[in-house]
């Protein structure tokens, strides 16, 4: 079984600060990872994933995420972000196994400071 | 369609009431997936489709959940005898083959309330 904790429930930041957003995992098996985002109102939209490779994502809107296997973490960062990155982030999971079902952390919310 | 597509964006009905929600996949997606996101959790598996079939019911809660996707596009989420602890807002989401590592298109939701 897999399971994801995002560590902080809000991130509050100034605009065009430095932002990281914690994911740890937890799994007896090879997974995929991904983050993410949820705007106000809006479905989940896919920012970057890591399947193989890299260990450095880049994705959309200038995030990118770094996948360590020996600490089980998958850390968002944004080096300066926007009031438009005002959010909902969530980190997830699936097995290489099951190839289908996504776990998923519980949200961290980017607060935008003006 | 260009995305993925939930009717209703909202609904409110009475405990012991029966609600359909409905999903329209992005054309040509084989596989769909329900998930439920309660209240600052994140999203929770409900049931996969592949094709016309369920290949896994077993984030279903209980029985008064059931789903259908009778030819292999639209689903619908039945829920009987509606309970104030299903309130959520329930996800749906396509994607081209039953991988994930291709990452899936979500809908906006249905927000289910039941009062």
């Amino acid at each position: 079984a897999q399971s994801v904790t995002q560590l902080d429930s809000q991130v509050p930041v100034f605009e065009e600060a430095p932002v990281e957003l914690r994911c740890n995992y937890s799994s007896s098996v090879s997974v995929y990872l991904f983050w993410y985002v949820q705007y106000p109102n809006q479905g989940l939209q896919l920012l970057l994933k890591y399947l193989s490779g890299s260990t450095l994502v880049k994705g959309i809107n200038g995030f990118e995420a770094e996948f360590n296997k020996s600490q089980t973490s998958f850390h968002l960062r944004k080096p300066s972000v926007h009031i438009s990155d005002t959010a909902e982030y969530f980190c997830a999971v699936v097995s290489m196994d099951s190839n289908y079902q996504l776990i998923w952390g519980a949200g961290t919310k980017l607060i935008i400071k003006p | 369609g260009a995305g993925v597509s939930q009717t209703p964006s909202n609904k409110v009905t009475e405990k012991g009431k029966y609600v359909e929600l409905r999903c329209d996949p992005i054309s040509g997606h084989t596989a769909l997936y329900w998930y439920r996101q309660s209240l600052g959790q994140g999203p929770e598996f409900l049931i996969y489709f592949q094709g016309t079939g369920a290949a896994d019911d077993s984030g279903l809660p209980n029985d008064r959940f059931f789903a259908v996707r009778p030819e292999g596009s639209v689903s619908t989420l039945k829920i009987q005898r509606t309970e104030r602890g299903d309130s959520a807002v329930y996800l749906c989401a396509s994607s081209p083959t039953g991988q994930s590592n291709y990452g899936y298109t979500f809908g906006s939701g249905t927000r289910l309330t039941v009062v």
